[in-house]
């Protein structure tokens, strides 16, 4: 059974690019987060997808936006990269509808903006 | 503690002694709680969860407590291993908020030989 994966695990980009990350959910699971995790700091939510629509978004500009495919995959896209923009993209997936629903996490795509 | 920037709050166990790690969150409207472990390259691995009509729930050599006058939790590991180093971070959550989590900053653990 595989879990969470993410692709690429890591990425250079410069400034002003454009990036897209891509997540596979665990098997059986109909919901995806993507969360931002800064060196030495927690993740920081992102967006949730179900249903192939943003459900909630956290406090990130429009630069940042997303995509639910037929089959639950995910991608995550950042548009005008900032040197800020440097960290850890986590996707995390899980079932709605299951009471105690728990989030499993990929291990990351590692984007540094140079 | 608390961590500013890139500093982590630490803690140094001997192997075989027990760990707490603390934790205070932030909304007191959180109705669920949840420990993940973070080992370096890999991403959180969930560890246990609490609801908060508990304020205690054990696993296996992990106990979470919960104290919600304070807002504070716990996560108390027995018997600590080498296994067990890793960042920690505790996570807040609105049941029925479609389990978007607000993570605190993390503690890192180091268990010595």
């Amino acid at each position: 059974d595989a879990g969470v994966t993410q692709s690429p695990t890591h990425l250079i980009k410069t400034r002003g690019q454009q990036v897209t990350l891509r997540c596979s959910p665990k098997s059986g699971h109909d919901t995806v987060s993507w969360y931002q995790q800064a060196l030495g700091q927690g993740p920081q939510f992102i967006f949730q997808y179900y249903e192939e629509e943003e459900r909630q978004r956290g406090n990130f500009p429009d630069r940042f936006s997303g995509h639910q495919f037929p089959n639950y995959s995910s991608e995550l896209n950042v548009n005008a990269l900032l040197l800020g923009d440097s960290a850890l993209y986590l996707c995390a997936s899980s079932l709605t509808r299951q009471a105690g629903e728990k989030l499993f996490f990929g291990s990351g795509t590692q984007l540094s903006v140079l | 503690g608390e961590s500013v920037g890139l500093h982590l709050p630490t803690l140094s166990v001997q192997e075989g002694d027990n760990s707490i790690i603390n934790c205070a969150y932030s909304n007191s409207a959180s109705d669920y709680f949840i420990w993940y472990k973070q080992e370096s390259g890999k991403g959180p691995q969930f560890i246990i969860d609490i609801r908060s009509n508990m304020d205690k729930r054990q696993g296996q050599r992990v106990t979470v407590l919960l104290n919600k006058t304070v807002k504070h939790l716990s996560l108390q590991i027995a018997a600590t291993q080498p296994g067990d180093s890793a960042v920690y971070f505790c996570a807040e959550n609105l049941l029925g908020s479609a389990r978007q989590l607000t993570f605190g900053s993390g503690t890192q653990l180091t268990v010595l030989p």
